[in-house]
């Protein structure tokens, strides 16, 4: 079946740092892919989507690019903040499964000023 | 903005008893769905549901669940006889389509 694979965290960065948070995923199919970011206290906010193979999703300052080849969808942001400190999760969603999302488990970020 | 609700923040109850948690979509969104997260462990998919019929339902989503929109509104999603392993963190999401879901805040169930 699908499956969303993430590194394990935490991930402790100073501030300015350069941030990559790895995400592979297994698929029958060409699903959509996710970020989502969940600060503390709080829900799954969508962060990033891609729908295609080359397909670069951003927001925020964030990044992450389909890559059909490696089967991967790695999240970047060139310069964090503190106020990025929240947990990242990477997910899939393929049409043929349906609606739902599948989800890695998830990666805890701290953002050191 | 508009947000997804969720009613309580946090449920503690006892091994056995019935729990229903609740969930208030953005208001023009038909398309609705339930997750839970165990400690530690993943997002996992329970169930969706659409034009008042669940869509899809997960190999967790037994008869101990159930889900419905009583009221038109409110999305719920009930459990019947809670079991220590049912507690997790539970998200409503929603959407206008069955592409993009927008996440509440969760609801904490902690079953004695």
């Amino acid at each position: 079946g699908d499956s969303v694979t993430q590194m394990e965290g935490p991930v402790t960065l100073s501030e300015e740092a350069f941030l990559t948070i790895n995400c592979t995923y297994t698929a029958t199919g060409y699903p959509s892919l996710f970020w989502y970011v969940q600060y503390p206290g709080e829900g799954l906010q969508l962060l990033l989507k891609a729908t295609k193979a080359d397909d670069k999703g951003s927001n925020k300052g964030f990044e992450a690019t389909y890559r059909k080849e490696t089967t991967s969808f790695h999240l970047e942001k060139g310069s964090v903040q503190v106020s990025d400190s929240a947990v990242y999760f990477c997910a899939l969603r393929e049409k043929s499964s349906g609606d739902k999302l599948t989800f890695g488990t998830g990666t805890r970020l701290a953002v050191r000023p | 903005e508009p947000e997804v609700t969720q009613t309580p923040s946090h449920q503690v109850t006892q091994m056995g008893q019935e729990v229903i948690l609740r969930c208030v979509p953005i208001s023009n969104h038909l398309y609705f769905y339930w997750y839970r997260q165990i400690l530690g462990q993943k997002v996992e998919f329970l169930v969706s549901f659409y034009n008042n019929e669940i869509s899809e339902k997960s190999e967790i989503f037994d008869d101990q669940f159930s889900v419905e929109r009583p009221d038109g509104s409110n999305f719920t999603l009930k459990i019947r006889s809670t079991k220590l392993e049912d507690s997790a963190m539970y998200f409503c999401a929603t959407g206008t389509s069955s592409y993009e879901q927008y996440f509440g805040p969760g609801t904490r169930l902690t079953v004695t």
